[in-house]
């Protein structure tokens, strides 16, 4: 089946350890996007990429690192600068960056 | 950057009504996409509705409904006849220069 993969569906980390979350799409899609959801602040966009090997930061990209080495590949490393790391997460991708956007199921990091 | 607002928090109403959800957005530019997403409690986001800057045209689909207005900077989505299964977050998003982003969302219960 076509779809975006977010995998693990829940995590727990240390505080001041770096955790990677995992996305993967094999929906052939150029673009792919991360967004952070906290209760009440609806989703903030981290980093996203329009296409292989370039990535741009969104509103809150201080903590975060991703890569894109491979199309259908988008991680986020969600580093120990970021200081308050607890949240839902939520990688999504689309053909352009204007086109509807497809959502993985998340991944709630709990980190204490 | 764009900017997405959604006035309405949580919204309640009875099984049967029309329910009408608010979306403000504020651009520079003359083009860009408007869109609409469910989350249900599952978490994943559900497309809705996507619209261009271009078309005004408003659209039903079901018991759904979506009037756009640029004079007004809004795009505003109508439920007719709400049932439970409709309970869910709704967020509206702004698409321009190929990043999307989001309202906080309205929280709508639709009571039996």
């Amino acid at each position: 089946d076509g779809g975006i993969t977010q995998s693990p569906k829940y995590l727990f980390r240390k505080e001041g350890q770096n955790v990677t979350l995992s996305c993967e799409q094999n929906l052939n899609h150029d673009a792919m996007y991360w967004y952070r959801q906290d209760p009440g602040q609806g989703l903030r966009l981290i980093y996203y990429s329009q296409i292989v090997n370039d990535f741009q930061k969104g509103d809150i990209a201080e903590g975060y690192s991703v890569s894109r080495e491979k199309k259908e590949s988008f991680p986020l490393t969600v580093t120990s600068a970021q200081k308050n790391p607890t949240a839902f997460y939520l990688c999504a991708s689309s053909s352009t960056g204007n086109t509807e956007a497809f959502f993985g199921q998340g991944t709630r990091l709990t980190v204490v | 950057a764009q900017k997405v607002t959604q006035a309405q928090t949580e919204i309640s109403v009875v099984e049967k009504e029309d329910v009408t959800l608010d979306c403000v957005y504020e651009t520079r530019d003359t083009t860009y996409y408007l869109f609409w997403y469910k989350q249900p409690p599952s978490g994943e986001l559900v497309f809705l509705i996507r619209r261009n800057s271009f078309d005004e045209q408003n659209e039903i689909s079901g018991r759904y409904s979506w009037n756009f207005q640029k004079s007004t900077s809004s795009f505003n989505f109508t439920i007719t006849a709400s049932q439970v299964v409709d309970s869910a977050v709704y967020f509206c998003a702004l698409s321009e220069d190929n990043d999307m982003r989001f309202g906080a969302g309205t929280r709508l219960t639709v009571k039996p």
